[in-house]
């Protein structure tokens, strides 16, 4: 089974703090993307990657940064957090060339106080 | 511009009875379309899709969608519901624009199935 994994279920961080979130897959997939989920509005999409050192804006990429030095493992990084950034956030997977079919971490449910 | 709507905030169903929880898409060319499921606090998980063929998808967990061309809809049926089939559920669709493949969500629709 695919296996996606989010370094923290929940945080909770002060205005102004550089804040990480970390994703690590185990399936060799070159495709990765970050979410955030909000309700009435779905899931909209951060960032992407499509290979190592790769990354591409989503449709709502202001105020975040991400990084993928490794091809197992992308991040997204929000440099100075503020409050509407509180929200879950999701990472996903998935193959190259496959019929787009993303395979989803638990998320990380993060508040900016 | 592709997008997906799914027009039902929630939808209740009682045990046993069938379900259908309501997608439309507008895109320009093929759709390729999918639906996901998300329990209480977990990832989204897939459900089916439809690339081509049968018009009748069939899934996980005894989910099925119908794909109508003429009316832009994929439905997402069950013929009898399960209080374990309360969740929250998206509808997507495929985006090539800027040319990546990247997949555009509805708003999601919460399915409430009542014992």
């Amino acid at each position: 089974d695919v296996k996606v994994t989010q370094s923290s279920r929940y945080l909770v961080k002060r205005t102004g703090e550089k804040v990480f979130l970390e994703c690590v897959q185990d399936m060799d997939h070159e495709n990765m993307f970050w979410y955030r989920q909000d309700p009435g509005l779905g899931l909209r999409l951060i960032y992407f990657s499509y290979d190592v050192k790769m990354k591409e804006k989503g449709d709502i990429p202001e105020g975040y940064s991400v990084s993928r030095e490794k091809k197992e493992r992308f991040s997204l990084i929000l440099e100075s957090a503020s409050t509407n950034q509180t929200s879950m956030y999701l990472c996903a997977s998935s193959l190259y060339g496959s019929s787009y079919e993303q395979y989803f971490g638990p998320g990380t449910r993060l508040t900016v106080t | 511009a592709q997008s997906v709507a799914q027009p039902e905030d929630q939808v209740n169903v009682a045990e046993g009875n069938p379900l259908t929880v309501k997608c439309t898409y507008s895109v320009s060319g093929n759709p390729y379309l999918f639906w996901y499921v998300q329990y209480p606090n977990r990832g989204l998980q897939f459900l089916l899709k439809y690339i081509t063929g049968d018009n009748l998808v069939k899934g996980s967990y005894g989910f099925e969608a119908e794909f109508n061309k003429s009316q832009t809809s994929f439905h997402l049926k069950k013929p009898s519901a399960l209080v374990s089939d309360s969740a929250l559920y998206f509808c997507a669709v495929r985006d090539i624009s800027g040319g990546y493949n990247k997949l555009i969500f509805g708003a999601g629709t919460r399915l409430a199935v009542h014992p």
